[in-house]
């Protein structure tokens, strides 16, 4: 298996536009994570899945940030409109189960200007 | 809910000494405590865990150690090489459904390991 695949790996976008984050998890794993990773805050996660319906979003600001995960095999973290404080690194991380192994993506450098 | 606080932010060992990073969590039902390393430019990739019934695990020249009653746990890496060089987190998670089923990280030691 070739892993956790996130694209893009860089995305560089203007204040404003929408911004789409794609993941695709490793097959089998049942449970999918985004996470964000700042200087100032660490690892906050934004939201998971378990088995394609989300879990917990309590940690993504919702006015802006919605995520999605259509089927087994593919999730996307959308941001509308974009800010420049959403600048950070964002990982997709999926596992079999809960408390085991995460597999992290290479993760998506975002940066609003 | 859990917060994990990670000491210290930066750490600068020798070649060769030993390397110590603790961890406190706060939730008592976290039963649950992996250790990630990053490397320049990729994901966190798991390195060690440990669960509640457990005191201490080994793997190689990695330990880690668990304290339930303080609500503390440690990462001891021995024989320390250049490429020990990285980002290492603590993480805690009670592993229920929910909001609680959440990994919870620490804020990150960044290692630097001198030929």
């Amino acid at each position: 298996d070739a892993g956790v695949i996130q694209s893009p790996r860089h995305e560089v976008t203007e204040m404003g536009q929408e911004v789409t984050l794609r993941c695709k998890p490793i097959s089998g794993h049942d449970y999918l994570f985004w996470y964000r990773q700042t200087m100032m805050q660490g690892l906050e996660l934004l939201v998971y899945f378990n088995n394609k319906a989300v879990m917990d979003d309590s940690g993504m600001p919702k006015d802006r940030f919605s995520a999605k995960m259509p089927n087994a095999s593919f999730s996307t973290l959308k941001i509308q409109p974009s800010e420049p404080r959403d600048s950070a690194v964002y990982f997709c991380a999926t596992s079999i189960g809960v408390n085991t192994e995460a597999f992290f993506g290479q993760g998506t450098r975002l940066t609003v200007v | 809910g859990e917060n994990v606080e990670q000491h210290p932010s930066t750490l600068s060992v020798q070649e060769g000494d030993s390397a110590v990073i603790k961890c406190t969590y706060s939730d008592s039902a976290s039963n649950y405590f992996p250790w990630y390393k990053q490397e320049l430019g990729k994901g966190p990739q798991l390195i060690i865990d440990i669960r509640s019934n457990v005191g201490e695990k080994k793997d190689q020249r990695i330990a880690v150690t668990l304290n339930k009653t303080a609500k503390h746990f440690s990462l001891h890496i021995t024989e320390t090489q250049p490429e020990d060089s990285a980002v290492y987190f603590c993480a805690a998670s009670t592993g229920y459904g929910g909001s609680q089923g959440n990994l919870i990280f620490g804020k990150g030691t960044k290692l630097s390991v001198k030929p």
